[in-house]
């Protein structure tokens, strides 16, 4: 079964640049999450979609983030423009809706940062 | 959201049983405690999950104690490779569009095995 998917690995770009990282979740996954991962720290939630529906994006600094999940499959997370502090890994799961475990499945990250 | 407190870091031996606690008092009814590991540049991976008593799997064991304020990861016989980050979560994970919940991770248990 193939896994969650995330690109580009690695970014570099500088203040007030753009940015964009896109995720293809595991087939069948109807939940999307991704996760912001600063070094020394827990994942934070960024933002959570049911199929192509926000469910909480409530930490999601959104006069700079923006994100998408057209179709309810992949997702797109953008950062315009970015700042120092968003240096971090980007980090996107996918958990099979309905499923009483609710295990997530995280891809291995995209790592930005910004000089 | 019940919160989760666990120690920040733990050394232990190849070959020694290592048990990781996390307390969780103010869990609620429908709570699952569930824990992730992480490897370094990669995404957390799901190792274990419980509602009450004992789970068992073939990585690991989860205790947990009647009233349910607290779970006991134990890692039998560990390994170089078992190093990593462990991350306690409590909570329901069933998706809905009217909650406010969020699966949040903490700052996690370092955990470092020494030869």
């Amino acid at each position: 079964e193939a896994g969650v998917a995330q690109s580009p690995r690695y970014k570099i770009i500088e203040k007030r640049q753009s940015v964009a990282f896109w995720c293809n979740p595991i087939s069948g996954h109807a939940t999307l999450y991704w996760y912001q991962q600063i070094l020394g720290q827990g994942p934070k939630l960024l933002i959570q979609f049911q199929n192509n529906g926000v469910v909480d994006d409530s930490q999601l600094p959104k006069d700079r983030f923006s994100a998408e999940r057209l179709k309810g499959v992949d997702s797109t997370l953008k950062i315009q423009p970015a700042k120092l502090e968003d240096s971090a890994v980007y980090l996107c799961a996918s958990s099979l809706d309905g499923a009483i475990t609710g295990e997530l499945f995280f891809g291995e990250g995209s790592r930005l940062t910004v000089l | 959201l019940a919160k989760t407190t666990q120690p920040i870091s733990m050394d232990s031996y190849e070959g020694q049983e290592v048990n990781i606690t996390c307390s969780h008092n103010n869990i609620a009814t429908n709570d699952y405690i569930t824990w992730y590991q992480q490897f370094p540049s990669q995404g957390p991976r799901f190792i274990i999950q419980g509602y009450k008593t004992k789970v068992t799997n073939e990585v690991a064991s989860l205790f947990i104690p009647a009233d349910r304020k607290s779970s006991t990861l134990s890692l039998p016989r560990v390994s170089l490779s078992d190093t990593a980050v462990y991350y306690c979560l409590v909570g329901d994970m069933e998706v809905s569009m009217n909650r406010d919940d969020k699966i949040i991770f903490g700052k996690g248990t370092r955990l470092h095995i020494l030869p």
